[in-house]
Formats: structure tokens, C-alpha cells, sequence
């Protein structure tokens, strides 16, 4: 079951913040987040295994709500280099051991 | 440490033609998972292989498209014959850990891939 990923698009100036939301119809096991630039590959950025964790480094922190099947990506005081498609990978608890079903994508541009 | 390796990084070849995509993985690395992206699909998983041994394989389109992991350092995707509906970026990636969805996943350049 694919993760529905919202907004799909967000713009932003330089230094504004912003919240990207990732939420399954399944009990979530894992959760994964991904940053692509136009004509790369993706970038792995944090994996978020317990409910309730938290994590992050530099302006860019995730949360994971087990009770909500829910994971939030937070990016704080956007930059430049920011801009990209930030996918949710996500591993169900009941199907531990399966690989990573990918959300469509929320596309992040920032402009100064 | 090198990243994950792939080659060709462009492919572009006529319908019916055999295509091979190749791949080495990060060093120590238990998962290699080959993906397929499309505007119209997204990102989609193919095949993983847990090491060497292929996984989960429900991804792949059809009996047009085999992969191969002869060692841990190795990998290929085959497509054959190809179709223009094949043209995509190919990515492999691979990853560390205990489970498959504990490790991140580390992507390599991609394949861009045409078939006229």
C-alpha cells in the first residue's frame, strides 16, 4: 500500500519553513526519507523506526506518530539547497522484512 | 568509500534489442534493490536481493526483464527484448543492516534508459 505524501508541492522563499507529511493505511514499521534533485538520485537523509522518535541534523528534523500511521518531515529556515523532491519510504509492522514502498513525492521549491 | 556504481550511465537502443544494466553495490552492503523511475509511476521497486539472493521479485514487469547478483559485489538487470514503454531511469541502490527497511538506502547515478 503505497504512503500518501501531502502537499504535493510546496514553494518557499529563503528562510520560510515548512512541513511535508507521510501517512499509510497500515500499521508503519519503518519510515524513510529521501531528497532527489532534478536529474539525481535520490538522497538517503533519516530512518525513523520507534513511534514517537524523533530525529534530525541541521534545520531538517522528522517525526514518526505510530498511533496516527503518520511520519512528518520538517525542514526549518529553508535554504537554497533544499529545493528537490522529498520522497516517504515506508516498511509495514506486519510485513517486517518487505522492501520500501515510495510515495509519489512532494516537490520543495525555494527561491531567494 | 565509493557509492554505489552503475554503468552504462546512458542506454540508448532500438525495440527488440537485449539491454544490460550493471551495478556494484557499496562494500558490505547485505541489500541491493534495482528501481524503476517514471514520471507517470514514480519510484518503483523491482527486485531486492539479500546476500546475493534474490527476494522479493514481484516487482519486475514481466518475463522480459531478469536480474542477476553472481557475488556481493555485482549485480545486472537484463531487459529482453526491450520496448519503448521500458524507456525509464534505472537505479540500483544498497544498503547495510540486520532487515531489509532498518539500513538506508544508498542510490547509485542511475541508468538513463531510451529504446526507439
Amino acid at each position: 500500500q503505497q504512503p500518501v505524501q501531502s502537499p504535493q508541492a510546496v514553494i518557499l522563499r529563503e528562510g520560510e519553513d515548512a512541513v511535508i507529511n507521510c501517512s499509510s493505511s497500515k500499521a508503519l514499521y519503518s519510515v524513510h526519507w529521501y531528497r532527489q534533485k532534478h536529474g539525481e538520485a535520490p538522497v538517503f537523509l533519516m530512518i525513523l523506526l520507534k513511534g514517537g522518535e524523533q530525529k534530525g541534523h541541521d534545520k531538517i528534523s522528522a517525526s514518526f506518530n505510530e498511533k496516527k500511521q503518520q511520519s512528518s518531515l520538517y525542514l526549518t529556515a529553508s535554504q537554497l539547497s533544499y529545493s528537490g523532491t522529498y520522497f516517504c519510504g515506508t516498511t509495514a509492522r506486519n510485513q517486517a522484512g518487505t522492501a520500501l514502498i515510495f510515495g509519489k513525492g512532494t516537490t520543495l521549491s525555494v527561491s531567494s | 568509500d565509493a557509492g554505489v556504481i552503475q554503468s552504462p550511465r546512458h542506454e540508448v537502443t532500438e525495440m527488440g534489442q537485449e539491454v544490460t544494466l550493471r551495478c556494484k553495490p557499496i562494500s558490505g552492503h547485505d541489500y541491493l534493490f534495482w528501481y524503476r523511475q517514471t514520471m507517470m509511476r514514480g519510484l518503483e521497486l523491482l527486485i531486492y536481493f539479500n546476500n546475493n539472493v534474490p527476494i522479493d521479485d514481484s516487482g519486475m514487469p514481466e518475463d522480459r526483464f531478469s536480474a542477476k547478483m553472481p557475488n556481493a559485489s555485482f549485480s545486472t538487470l537484463k531487459i529482453q527484448p526491450s520496448e519503448p514503454r521500458d524507456s525509464a531511469v534505472y537505479f540500483c541502490a544498497s544498503s547495510p543492516g540486520t532487515g531489509v527497511g532498518i539500513g538506508g538506502q544508498y542510490f547509485g547515478p542511475g541508468t538513463r534508459l531510451t529504446v526507439t
